[in-house]
């Protein structure tokens, strides 16, 4: 039992470069999300996911797309890198909706840096 | 939406000392209060958390602290270690609500 695996753990990307984010969970965990975590803001919602098929937008979601095709993998893409993209992403899970109420289980994260 | 805000940004205490980190929420709605810690280059664990129809809950030694009427709950972490220099993210959601919302996070350190 893996929990919640991300790839790559370091990136470095050009302004202009694409690349996706991968994340994928074993708990068969229906809800899935993306954070950033950034110094002295914390971590904020990028996008989730309450189950297959269905994403939606959290509090910073511009620049970033999601598809969830299957229960395990939840890939967050950046379109068109721009610096002010750098920073840690984390990507999370929880047996569902209403498991939220009985914590995350976190990935080890990404580090991106856009240079 | 919620927001939650979270001090002090930076803590320093005495191996030994306690010490507590607050953090208050905007939406009276929220019902469930977790607190994670985030070790140097992992990603944040689920400490303990507490509901709204709870004012503390204690979990060897650290505690949580809440008061609905003033929209602030409190960690208290007592006879500080140095394993416990880590990143504390407080947090807030609604019993049906579709995300979690994080505080800006406090960082302590522990001298020995």
């Amino acid at each position: 039992n893996a929990g919640v695996t991300q790839t790559p753990k370091f990136q470095v990307l050009k302004t202009g470069q694409s690349m996706t984010l991968q994340c994928a969970q074993d708990m068969n965990h229906e809800y899935m999300s993306w954070y950033r975590q950034d110094p002295g803001m914390g971590l904020r919602l990028i996008h989730y996911s309450v189950g297959a098929g269905i994403t939606d937008q959290g509090e910073v979601p511009n620049g970033y797309n999601v598809s969830r095709s299957t229960t395990e993998d939840f890939p967050l893409r950046l379109l068109s890198a721009a610096p002010s993209q750098t920073s840690v992403y984390f990507c999370a899970s929880s047996r569902n909706r209403q498991a939220l109420m009985r914590g995350y289980t976190f990935g080890s994260g990404t580090r991106l840096t856009v240079v | 939406g919620e927001n939650v805000e979270q001090h002090p940004s930076t803590l320093s205490v005495q191996e030994g000392d306690s010490a507590v980190i607050k953090c208050t929420y905007s939406d009276s709605a929220s019902n469930y209060f977790p607190w994670y810690k985030q070790e140097l280059g992992k990603g944040p664990q689920l400490i303990i958390d507490i509901r709204s129809n709870v004012g503390e809950k204690k979990d060897q030694r650290i505690a949580v602290t809440l008061n609905k009427t003033a929209k602030h709950f409190s960690l208290h972490i007592t006879e500080t270690q140095p394993e416990d220099s880590a990143v504390y993210f407080c947090a807030a959601v609604m019993e049906y609500g579709n995300k979690l919302v994080f505080g800006a996070g406090t960082i302590l350190r522990v001298k020995s």
